[in-house]
């Protein structure tokens, strides 16, 4: 199994610009998590799906952030408008309904 | 809500030293997962390990789910295995958001 993959590993855009992230979750899980990781506030998680549903996104920071899950191999997390201090690093996970969560490696946002 | 504890919050070895990581969770779970976040960023599983003991190699993990806590134990430890470690729980429910401790950061010294 690849394990969860995510797109693209660095991102560096200028602030206004709408920055798109991509997962694409293990197959067979039925749970997709978005993360976020800063020095100031550790990982945070922003929403999280069940069988492409969102179930809650009541960590999405502000209506610049939404998530999609169009099927079950593929979510994307958009930024638009995006800020200086949306950078940090994004993460996608995955799990089945009842065990572990894997993490993909990561997108490192800079947004200048 | 369930709040999650981890100590020491940062610890020194020198290689070859042996470590016990701890982490206390106020409530019950039905789920707690150990994590390595590795220098480079990188969330790595441990361990799944809602009660019990498991082992791999140098490592192993202890949950003892009706006193609500957690070791992770290294043994010989190697400058690999510097970075920070993370214990996670779920909450008994249908809430699937996992709870997390803020971390041990951990330097291994050559």
């Amino acid at each position: 199994d690849a394990g969860v993959i995510q797109s693209p590993r660095h991102e560096v855009t200028e602030m206004g610009q709408e920055v798109t992230l991509r997962c694409k979750p293990i197959s067979g899980h039925d749970y997709l998590f978005w993360y976020r990781q800063t020095m100031m506030r550790g990982l945070e998680l922003l929403i999280y799906f069940n069988n492409n549903v969102p179930i809650d996104d009541s960590g999405m920071p502000e209506d610049r952030f939404s998530a999609k899950m169009p099927n079950a191999s593929f979510s994307t997390l958009k930024i638009q408008p995006s800020e200086p201090r949306d950078s940090a690093v994004y993460f996608c996970a995955s799990s089945r309904t009842v065990t572990e969560a894997f993490f993909g490696q990561g997108t490192r946002l800079t947004v200048v | 809500g369930i709040q999650v504890e981890q100590s020491p919050p940062d610890l020194i070895l020198q290689e070859g030293a042996n470590s016990t990581l701890r982490c206390n969770f106020s409530d019950s779970v039905n789920n707690l997962q150990w994590f390595h976040q590795n220098p480079w960023g990188q969330l790595i599983n441990l361990f799944y390990i809602p009660s019990g003991t498991k082992q791999n190699g140098r490592l192993s993990a202890t949950t003892v789910a009706t006193e609500r806590y957690s070791l992770l134990y290294i043994s010989s430890s190697q400058t690999t295995d510097s970075g920070v470690y993370f214990c996670a729980v779920l909450n008994a429910g249908n809430n699937r958001k996992l709870i997390w401790g803020l971390g041990t950061s951990l330097a291994v010294n050559p």
